[in-house]
């Protein structure tokens, strides 16, 4: 299976501020056949489900606030919150699905300082 | 608008037997798989198994083998998990989650608001 790894384990960011997020994969997520990288990203607050916030890496789902943006490609991504909102206060998880079975991060907890 | 509702919480006993159901509605059953994925407290969410709504086919975790089992009905639109052999180790919030694209390698866009299953004695 593919190991999905992420950094840091927790962070905390002002209000306004940038939040980076990176997750790492044991092996690469870049099909050489389309040029995608089969990554997505995903919001947990507590008490709920996981939300769709990025998918190829770099797509922002439908309704997702563009302070949101996904990078990276092959083993090394990166989720992006540029002007930290107090909503924004969750768990992010990476989510490889170039093999079987999919696997996840082990999450990284967005507070606020 | 898409919604997949799960069935409530569960307190069970050691060696006990679940099942959860998961009902969709908003869309078109047969056209997305639906999978199942579990948390357990303080760890990362993990792929359980997937169902194929149209023909039932199914595959499942390699270590849940035997003890997982994902069923449909077509008539109510609902996806069912049952797990076995219940242990404190399946203690954890179970999630059902439609597939974006079909059918194993996949991203989630919906997903249940999740059941809790509590294994204790």
């Amino acid at each position: 299976d593919i190991v999905m790894t992420q950094s840091p384990d927790s962070l905390a960011v002002s209000l306004g501020e940038r939040a980076t997020i990176n997750c790492q994969s044991s092996q690469t997520l870049l099909y050489s056949s389309n040029n995608k990288n089969y990554l997505a990203w995903y919001q947990q607050k507590p008490g709920q489900p996981p939300k769709l916030l990025i998918y190829w890496a770099s797509t922002r789902e439908s309704g997702v606030p563009d302070r949101f943006s996904g990078s990276g490609s092959g083993t090394d991504f990166t989720l992006t919150i540029t002007s930290l909102q107090a909503e924004d206060l969750a768990v992010y998880y990476c989510q490889q699905y170039y093999s079987f079975p999919v696997t996840f991060g082990q999450g990284t907890q967005v507070e606020i300082k | 608008q898409v919604q997949l509702v799960q069935s409530g919480p569960e307190v069970k006993k050691p060696g006990a037997s679940i099942k959860i159901s998961c009902k969709t509605s908003g869309y078109t059953f047969t056209t997305h798989y639906v999978h199942w994925v579990r948390q357990a407290p303080g760890q990362r969410l993990e792929w359980m198994g997937i169902i194929t709504p149209s023909g039932g086919t199914t595959n499942y975790a390699q270590g849940l083998w035997g003890k997982v089992s994902i069923t449909r009905d077509t008539s109510t639109s609902t996806v069912y998990m049952e797990l076995s052999s219940l242990t404190s180790e399946d203690t954890a919030v179970y999630y059902c989650a439609r597939a974006a694209l079909s059918p194993t390698n996949t991203f989630f866009d919906h997903w249940g608001q999740g059941t809790l299953v509590t294994v204790s004695s």
